[in-house]
């Protein structure tokens, strides 16, 4: 079983509609939550950065949530552009080494 | 530049060849990743160096792989003998550091080496 899950693998909605993207983690305990935004052909962008004591983060029209007793962490979308189009990742860095553990991404397509 | 560069962009190359992957992270970052992306998968950690440490070298897949990184600058990760499950993006990231805080720890991606093996 992976240590990160995400959810959904893809994902397509239409412009100006919100979405919610969720993570699911069993690392446990961690040093920090990241989401990064993938776009095609692209290296990955970091967007937000939680430690294991914060509840959300906000970057703009990104939010992330992070709820350390049930393990699962969200990045919501509001008002949803074109260019939100990537592959979203979430990754956690455990509380040792350098590593970082990537989820397999959700590849959200927003339609106009 | 301002970012992280590799090179090349793309590589196609015979199965049984040898292959080198470049890679020039930010000025000033010790701390230099390479990951391995293949089609529909998450990226999986191969290597990390920092400054003048050991390199931890717990994700390459087989001893077919190997990175070196001179002067604590640009990176080469070298695949010998390559098979076609090789074929995968290639990306190499920087950061300040892993210690410090999440600023100095955040990884800087580069736009990753598409590696072909056919």
């Amino acid at each position: 079983k992976n240590q990160v899950e995400q959810s959904p693998q893809s994902l397509i909605i239409l412009e100006g509609k919100n979405c919610t993207l969720q993570c699911n983690y069993t690392v446990s305990p961690f040093s920090n939550l990241r989401w990064y935004k993938q776009d095609t052909g692209r290296g990955p962008v970091s967007l937000t950065i939680m430690t294991f004591s914060e509840n959300t983060k906000s970057n703009g029209r990104y939010t992330a949530t992070l709820d350390a007793d049930t393990k699962q962490s969200s990045l919501h979308i509001t008002a949803s552009q074109l260019s939100d189009s990537a592959s979203y990742i979430c990754v956690l860095r455990g509380n040792q080494g350098g590593k970082l553990i990537f989820g397999q991404g959700t590849e959200l397509s927003v339609k106009p | 530049g301002a970012g992280v560069s590799q090179s090349p962009s793309n590589k196609v190359t015979e199965k049984g060849k040898d292959v080198e992957l470049r890679c020039d992270p930010i000025s000033g970052h010790t701390a230099l990743y390479w990951y391995r992306q293949s089609l529909g998968q998450g990226l999986e950690f191969l290597i990390y160096f920092q400054g003048n440490s050991a390199p931890d070298k717990s994700g390459l897949p087989s001893d077919r792989f190997s990175a070196e990184r001179t002067g604590g600058s640009v990176s080469t990760l070298t695949i010998q003998r390559t098979q076609q499950e090789d074929s995968a993006v290639y990306l190499c990231a920087s950061s300040f550091g892993p210690a410090g805080g999440p600023v100095q720890e955040t990884q800087y991606f580069g736009p990753g080496t598409r590696l072909l093996v056919l």
